[in-house]
């Protein structure tokens, strides 16, 4: 199993806003910062939020990621079909001494 | 842009070696900033990160996968591989290579490869 949790699926209409959560302890999120990944299968995965709470460039603000104490979110607003993908948090382990991600989020755009 | 390639055999017998290969283009694996990572993803399962890589500061291997795993560099070539010793079924993912950053308090996957799959079967 993963070391963070996330919920293995979620849905929602477009336009709509969801939440995708990553839930870790002190030794991982409680200390340092998460990341984000957006995996569309077959293709990369890609980076959208870096940092806890930073987009690289060219990634729209529609997306956005914070964290409190030992978990943390990633936001999409203005849901669109495209943004149907698996999406992953990961950050380092300092208990484990390792990267660990969460087991993924599969989102489906209705 | 960066971009990274995989490669592999696509197939390995119980027992044996897995070898991977990245080619790494748009940037220089001898730049001081970047780590080089490689990650897999087992069927049904999350990431999970088996190594990395910088040209100066030297490599790290999983714990869980450090008796069985190499990771090197090959600066005449931009490239960098991965070596699994001993494979078994549960090494059957798909494997993926990605530029890393790595600093206090954190490490990102800043680029990913497309990944190849690989399947350990007699």
């Amino acid at each position: 199993h993963s070391v963070l949790t996330q919920p293995p699926s979620m849905s929602a209409a477009p336009g709509q806003t969801v939440t995708i959560s990553c839930s870790g302890s002190t030794a991982n999120i409680g200390i340092n910062h998460v990341s984000w990944y957006q995996h569309v299968p077959g293709t990369a995965p890609r980076l959208l939020i870096y940092d806890t709470d930073k987009r690289p460039s060219g990634i729209p603000d529609r997306f956005s990621g914070s964290k409190s104490v030992t978990s943390a979110t990633l936001g999409i607003t203005g849901l669109q079909t495209g943004d149907e993908a698996d999406y992953y948090c990961g950050t380092w382990d300092n208990s484990l001494n390792d990267g660990v991600f969460g087991g993924g989020t599969t989102l489906t755009v209705l | 842009q960066v971009q990274l390639q995989e490669s592999g055999p696509g197939l390995v017998k119980p027992s044996q070696t897995l070898s991977l290969s990245c080619s790494v283009s748009g940037d220089s694996i001898s730049r001081g900033t970047s780590y080089w990572s490689w990650i897999r993803q087992r069927s049904g399962t999350g990431l999970e990160l088996i190594a990395y890589i910088h040209y100066r500061e030297g490599a790290f291997h999983s714990p869980s996968l450090k008796s069985r795993s190499f990771i090197s560099l090959d600066m005449s070539k931009n490239q960098f591989s991965l070596r699994l010793n001993s494979v078994t079924a549960a090494d059957t993912a798909m494997y993926y290579c990605a530029r890393t950053s790595i600093a206090m308090t954190k490490i990102t996957f800043e680029n990913w490869g497309q990944g190849t799959r690989i399947v350990v079967s007699s």
